[in-house]
């Protein structure tokens, strides 16, 4: 089946430095997603992504889908506090979202 | 995501009873879609439901576990005669249908369920 492969696993920042999440993955997909979940809560979308190449911000989130379509990376500039999360990737077909296993983001103040 | 109600939002049962997950779809959505999420682990597709209609039960187990959406009311996840390796959040996420479906999805809060 497909796999999504997410690194790293955890970080910890300083409140203030930038942050940069990768995905890649063994399938092609035709769209890339970006969701952040907070503890006891579901997963909300930060940015999508429609084509090979695509470069989109979203506030102090940027994105980029993999030329080859199999990769991508989220960057989250001057963190803050409230990024502190688990953010996922996710590899989307026509309607089944493909996860990977998550980034945890701690921001020391 | 607000408008995706899940409840209950946490449920415990004993092993061998039955667990009953609903999900009311944000207003206006016809298409919902469950998804499973162990700990420390990325939510797993399991299930595909428009109006009384399954339209891919791929990613649901074969036995125990079904699914609906009525007509009138929520859709219902339905786990029978539960065993601890069931217990997980299990997210439901509602789209329109219209436009690109899956960015269009949104997910409620989950619903944990704790076998003991």
């Amino acid at each position: 089946g497909q796999q999504l492969n997410q690194s790293p696993q955890s970080m910890f920042i300083q409140e203030g430095e930038d942050v940069s999440m990768n995905c890649t993955s063994s399938s092609i997909f035709n769209t890339w997603l970006w969701y952040k979940q907070e503890p006891g809560e579901g997963p909300v979308l930060l940015i999508a992504l429609y084509k090979a190449g695509e470069l989109t911000s979203n506030g102090r989130l940027t994105a980029q889908f993999g030329i080859t379509r199999k990769d991508s990376f989220l960057n989250i500039s001057a963190s803050i506090p409230s990024d502190v999360g688990i953010y996922f990737c996710s590899g989307a077909g026509s309607y089944q979202l493909t996860f990977g296993k998550g980034t945890k983001l701690s921001v020391i103040p | 995501n607000a408008g995706v109600m899940q409840n209950p939002r946490h449920l415990v049962r004993r092993r061998g009873q039955e667990a009953r997950l609903r999900c009311s779809p944000m207003k206006g959505h016809s298409h919902v879609y469950w998804y499973r999420q162990l700990p420390e682990e990325g939510l797993k597709f399991m299930v595909y439901l428009q109006k009384e209609n399954i339209i891919d039960e791929s990613g649901m187990p074969k036995e125990r576990f079904s699914a609906e959406f009525p007509k009138e009311g929520p859709s219902i996840l339905r786990i029978q005669q539960v065993v601890r390796g069931d217990s997980a959040a299990y997210f439901c996420a509602s789209s329109s249908g219209t436009g690109t479906l899956n960015t269009e999805a949104f997910f409620g809060q989950g619903t944990r369920l704790t076998v003991v």
